[in-house]
């Protein structure tokens, strides 16, 4: 079964570093998204991305955020200067349309900063 | 704002039927999903509820009362293996999905 895959598993960064973390979505998908989920607590929602450009974001989703999908296949997250607070688990996930069309998730990407 | 609550922790005893109940005040609405995530994984899906009435998908089913803001995932002949966390999320517009807190289900032998 296709499935969601995230890079790196684990991300270990200083504050003011910048971050890029990678996702290769399901191929036939078309809709793209980041979430993130503190430890402990809810998913919260950053970003959707559709035919190459930002559909929707959240409040979270500042200046510091940007997505890209620079090859066709991969889409990523970079974080330009991360804050203690930015630590937290980043899910990827990917659909094939919107409304009843189900959300897949990579593994996510635990990133702490220090 | 936007809310979604549901209780923080469920326990049931394996081979019972536990019920997870969701409430919603979204600015919009167009449907209610569940998602299920064991420790330490990732979120998965589990049904969706666009309208009113009870979907079924094998041990699992989804109710949604759109006029009480209200659904509830319904989980029968509990395995341990069905121990997660148990969200529920509402897309009011658009494609952002907003989550509940989850549900933490504890199943006993």
């Amino acid at each position: 079964e296709p499935e969601v895959t995230q890079t790196p598993s684990h991300q270990v960064t200083q504050m003011g570093q910048e971050v890029i973390l990678r996702c290769v979505p399901i191929s036939n998908h078309l809709y793209f998204y980041w979430y993130r989920q503190i430890l402990g607590q809810k998913v919260e929602f950053l970003v959707s991305f559709y035919n190459n450009e930002i559909s929707e974001k959240s409040e979270i989703f500042d200046d510091q955020f940007s997505v890209e999908r620079p090859d066709g296949s991969n889409f990523t997250l970079k974080i330009r200067s991360t804050k203690l607070e930015d630590s937290a688990m980043y899910f990827c996930a990917s659909s094939s349309g919107t409304g009843e069309s189900p959300l897949h998730f990579g593994n996510g990407t635990r990133l702490t900063v220090t | 704002g936007q809310s979604l609550e549901q209780p923080s922790e469920v326990t049931a005893v394996e081979g019972a039927i536990v019920q997870i109940n969701c409430t919603y005040q979204t600015s919009g609405f167009y449907g209610l999903s569940w998602y299920q995530q064991h420790d330490g994984g990732a979120p998965t899906f589990l049904s969706y509820n666009a309208l009113d009435g009870l979907e079924e998908t094998g041990r699992f089913s989804s109710f949604l009362s759109r006029s009480d803001s209200y659904g509830y995932l319904l989980l029968q002949e509990l395995q341990m293996k069905d121990s997660a966390s148990y969200f529920c999320a509402v897309r009011p517009r658009g494609y952002q999905l907003i989550w509940g807190a989850g549900t933490k289900l504890i199943i006993k032998p």
